[in-house]
Parts: structure tokens; C-alpha cells; sequence
């Protein structure tokens, strides 16, 4: 069965330092990924998405990048966090062959201070 | 554009009660998707439903209904008779049918809460 880990959980961070989230999935090959954020009281916001390794599709401009250096991980980064880059991040796959939902996984609550 | 409008932001109700969450939505596709998802204290989103447009039969699945009224964009969701383990944030969607990556674009959710 197919299974997407998200880490870390939760994550405090000063304004200015960099971040690294990391998604993974198993179970499945050439997965479509992506990148959701929710701000405190608002919906899901789609940040970035991938089709395959290397490509990478934005959906708003940010302070944040996003990076598929294998198959099926999918990192979000930023070399300089702001304080409006406080939210809860998650990640989802969905199959690139039946393309009918997306699977989420566990979310990182990022603050940043 | 697509949009998700969830004009219920926090709904408060007692065990057993019947409750009905609305969605309304906006699209210029004649083909698109509907989707519920449900969002435990956890935080990660479980998938609830997926509605296709040409199909406007209600869903029952169990305590859960859904009615699509494609003339009114509108998606509801209902759950009867109500239960603690129900409270959460649900979150409608929508998405175009498109090749590639799915692109949903949700609503700002509503937060449930079932009290005992």
C-alpha cells in the first residue's frame, strides 16, 4: 500500500534562517506532488506542484522553493523565512495513471518567531 | 476562475443532531470534480467523496450524504445524527479536468464541532 511521510511534526524558526520540509512517498513510482499551505483560520492554498523529477510548477510567488531530486521526494525550502511563512504545510501525492484524489500527509506546523 | 465559497465558518451542534455543511462553487468547466475532505485535530486531510459533474445522484455512505444541485453550484454535505468523533474542519474542493496534476482549489473550510 502507498504511504507519504512528512517530517518534521512541528518546527519553530527565527525570522531570516533558512528551511528544508521533506516529503516522501512509497509504494507508487512517478507520483504527482504537492505542496499545500494553511494559514491559521484559511484554506488550503496550493504552493507548488510536480509531474516528475526535476519539474516543478508554482502556483503564487513566494519566499519559498520547491525540489523533486528523486522520484518520489519532494522538498519545500526557503534560504530566508519571514514571519508571514507561519503555517501548517502538507504534502500530497496523487497517482499520475488514475489521477483521482490526493492523499495527504501528516502536515509540519512551521512558526515562525 | 475557480472558486470555493464555504460561507459556514464554524458550526456548533449536540451529539445526534443532524448537520448540513454547505459549499457553493464557481467554474467556467463543463466538466469538473467535487470533493469533501475531512481534517482531524491531527491535521491531515482524509479524503471523503469525489463527485464527478455529469453525475448529480445523491451519495449516502452511511451517516454521510452529499447532494449536488448542479443548477444552484452547490455540494452540500450532511451528517445525521451526529457524532463527537465527527468534529473536525471539512474542506470542499474543486478541480478542472485536467492531464496532469491535480489542482484543487478548496474552500476556507468549516470547523465542526459535536458536542456530547
Amino acid at each position: 500500500s502507498q504511504t507519504i511521510h512528512q517530517w518534521p511534526a512541528t518546527l519553530v524558526q527565527p525570522v531570516g534562517s533558512p528551511l528544508s520540509l521533506e516529503c516522501t512517498v512509497e509504494g507508487t513510482s512517478n507520483p504527482n506532488l504537492y505542496w499545500y499551505r494553511q494559514a491559521a483560520g484559511r484554506g488550503l492554498q496550493l504552493l507548488f506542484y510536480s509531474v516528475g523529477i526535476g519539474q516543478i510548477s508554482s502556483e503564487v510567488p513566494q519566499n519559498l522553493s520547491a525540489s523533486r531530486p528523486q522520484d518520489r521526494q519532494f522538498i519545500l525550502s526557503s534560504k530566508k523565512l519571514l514571519l508571514s511563512d507561519s503555517g501548517f504545510y502538507l504534502c500530497a501525492w496523487s497517482s499520475a495513471a488514475r489521477n483521482e484524489k490526493l492523499f495527504f500527509g501528516s502536515g509540519t506546523q512551521l512558526s515562525v518567531l | 476562475a475557480q472558486k470555493v465559497t464555504q460561507a459556514q465558518t464554524e458550526i456548533s451542534v449536540v451529539e445526534k443532531e443532524d448537520v448540513t455543511l454547505d459549499c457553493v462553487y464557481e467554474t467556467r468547466d463543463t466538466t469538473y470534480y467535487l470533493f469533501w475532505y475531512k481534517q482531524p485535530p491531527s491535521g491531515e486531510l482524509v479524503f471523503l467523496i469525489r463527485r464527478n459533474s455529469f453525475d448529480e445522484q445523491n451519495e449516502i455512505s452511511g451517516r454521510y450524504s452529499w447532494n449536488f444541485q448542479k443548477s444552484t453550484s452547490s455540494f452540500n454535505f450532511t451528517i445525521t445524527a451526529s457524532q463527537v468523533v465527527d468534529s473536525a474542519v471539512y474542506f470542499c474542493a474543486l478541480r478542472g479536468i485536467i492531464q496532469g496534476a491535480q489542482k484543487l482549489v478548496f474552500g476556507q473550510g468549516t470547523r465542526l464541532t459535536i458536542n456530547p
